[in-house]
């Protein structure tokens, strides 16, 4: 079964550093998205992003945040200068034009900023 | 925008026995509504899902309703096993394009056995 992968699985990082999340959505969908969760609390979305550019964005989505794919096969999210709250699992997931499955979610890349 | 709420935020059921978990939403537009299974340390496993057009779905022990009057819908798990046990997620759309999952607050499930 198709998946989407994230890399790496775990991310420390210091306070004030940039950070790159990199996600492989599954190859024929056509919108992503990441998400995160911080830990014990809900799913929250961020941004999502079709046409090689974003469509929505949710007010956790501010100017430290960025999404680009870069080529025809990944999808990264990058942090700009890391805060302690950035701490979470962030999630990519991607879904095809037909919304017949739902999304498909990565395992997840925990960060955590120390 | 969209407010999606779910309950119980823990549910403890002896094995065997069946499971509900129930969520209502806010925004009358929703017309996708899928739940997602999530163990630990890994991303939501979508489980089921249901389109407004239909009151009910299942699969084999897993069932969905929805009563879109009333503004909510249930998951409900019949004959519970071991490796059911994990936070189940509920969440609500608008089933086209890229719009977003709007994710109730999870109920994590643990199977007594």
């Amino acid at each position: 079964e198709p998946e989407v992968t994230q890399t790496p699985s775990h991310q420390v990082t210091q306070m004030g550093q940039e950070v790159i999340l990199r996600c492989v959505p599954i190859s024929n969908h056509l919108y992503f998205y990441w998400y995160r969760q911080i830990l014990g609390q809900k799913v929250e979305f961020l941004v999502s992003f079709y046409n090689n550019e974003i469509s929505e964005k949710s007010e956790i989505f501010d100017d430290q945040f960025s999404v680009e794919r870069p080529d025809g096969s990944n999808f990264t999210l990058k942090i700009r200068s890391t805060k302690l709250e950035d701490s979470a699992m962030y999630f990519c997931a991607s879904s095809g034009q037909v919304l017949s499955y739902g999304y498909t979610f990565g395992s997840g890349t925990r960060l955590t900023v120390v | 925008g969209e407010n999606v709420e779910q309950h119980p935020s823990t549910l403890s059921v002896q094995e065997g026995d069946s499971a509900v978990i129930k969520c209502t939403y806010s925004d009358s537009a929703s017309n996708y509504f899928p739940w997602y299974k999530q163990e630990l340390g890994k991303g939501p496993q979508l489980i089921i899902d249901i389109r407004s057009n239909v009151g009910e779905k299942k699969d084999q022990r897993i069932a969905v309703t929805l009563n879109k009057t009333a503004k909510h819908f249930s998951l409900h798990i019949t004959e519970t096993q071991p490796e059911d046990s994990a936070v189940y997620f509920c969440a609500a759309r608008l089933n086209f394009g890229n719009e977003k999952l709007t994710f109730g607050t999870g109920t994590r499930l643990t199977i007594i056995p």
